[in-house]
């Protein structure tokens, strides 16, 4: 595909189930980006993959969050026993790499904990 | 936190004025580069500039960067309504740092 493209675009899901979020990024891009954006506020960084090596996974809020990238390119955001305040926007990005090169984004998953 | 500051919050001009937003950082920066958000959802890259250079234009924006004051702006000139949107600067902190850092936004509305 063209661009970054993120699954569901949509979810609701009740209180306590658990979720998971799929990023197809744009192909030969190393460097992947989780965020999350609440209603009207800026992007929260959650987790940053680049190739092979470890993930920087300072942004996860919680234990509850975890990601990971299979073969250096799909990566999956899972929440598990969500809660209310899991609601948001999450976008995904990738970039060529790492440093002076723009990221491109998804157009996101709106999660909706009811 | 590492994370920007925007200012204004929010900014609501007329069609055809000159838009500025500001953004600071407090942290050493290897470059800057700021986002366009229609509606919420995908952000667009629209500009990046090096920590080297001082101002760069492209089209009808400009960007200026003082890496002495921590602080870039981004103006656009004769907007549009189309410009209707939140504005990010964000930035990849010091060495060893590959954290693609976002600053709160500016929400800018052009009144036709």
């Amino acid at each position: 595909g063209a661009g970054v493209s993120q699954s569901p675009s949509n979810k609701v899901t009740e209180k306590g189930k658990d979720v998971e979020l799929r990023c197809d990024p744009i192909s030969g891009h190393t460097a992947l980006y989780w965020y999350r954006q609440s209603l009207g506020q800026g992007l929260e960084f959650l987790i940053y993959f680049q190739g092979n090596s470890a993930p920087d996974k300072s942004g996860l809020p919680s234990d509850r969050f975890s990601a990971e990238r299979t073969g250096g390119s799909v990566s999956t955001l899972t929440i598990q026993r969500t809660q209310q305040e899991d609601s948001a926007v999450y976008l995904c990005a990738s970039s060529y790499r790492e440093g002076p090169y723009e990221a491109f984004f998804g157009q996101g998953t709106r999660l909706t904990v009811v | 936190s590492q994370q920007g500051e925007e200012d204004p919050q929010a900014l609501s001009i007329q069609e055809g004025e000159n838009a500025t937003m500001n953004c600071s950082y407090k942290t050493s920066i290897n470059n800057l580069q700021w986002y366009r958000q229609n509606s919420g959802r995908g952000l667009v890259h629209l500009i990046l500039i090096r920590s080297n250079e001082r101002e760069k234009h492209s089209g009808r924006l400009r960007v200026t960067l003082d890496t002495s004051k921590k602080s870039s702006s981004l103006l656009i000139t004769a907007s549009r309504a189309a410009d209707t949107a939140s504005y990010f600067c964000a930035f990849y902190s010091g060495a060893g740092s590959y954290q693609l850092t976002f600053g709160k936004g500016t929400k800018l509305s052009v009144i036709p």
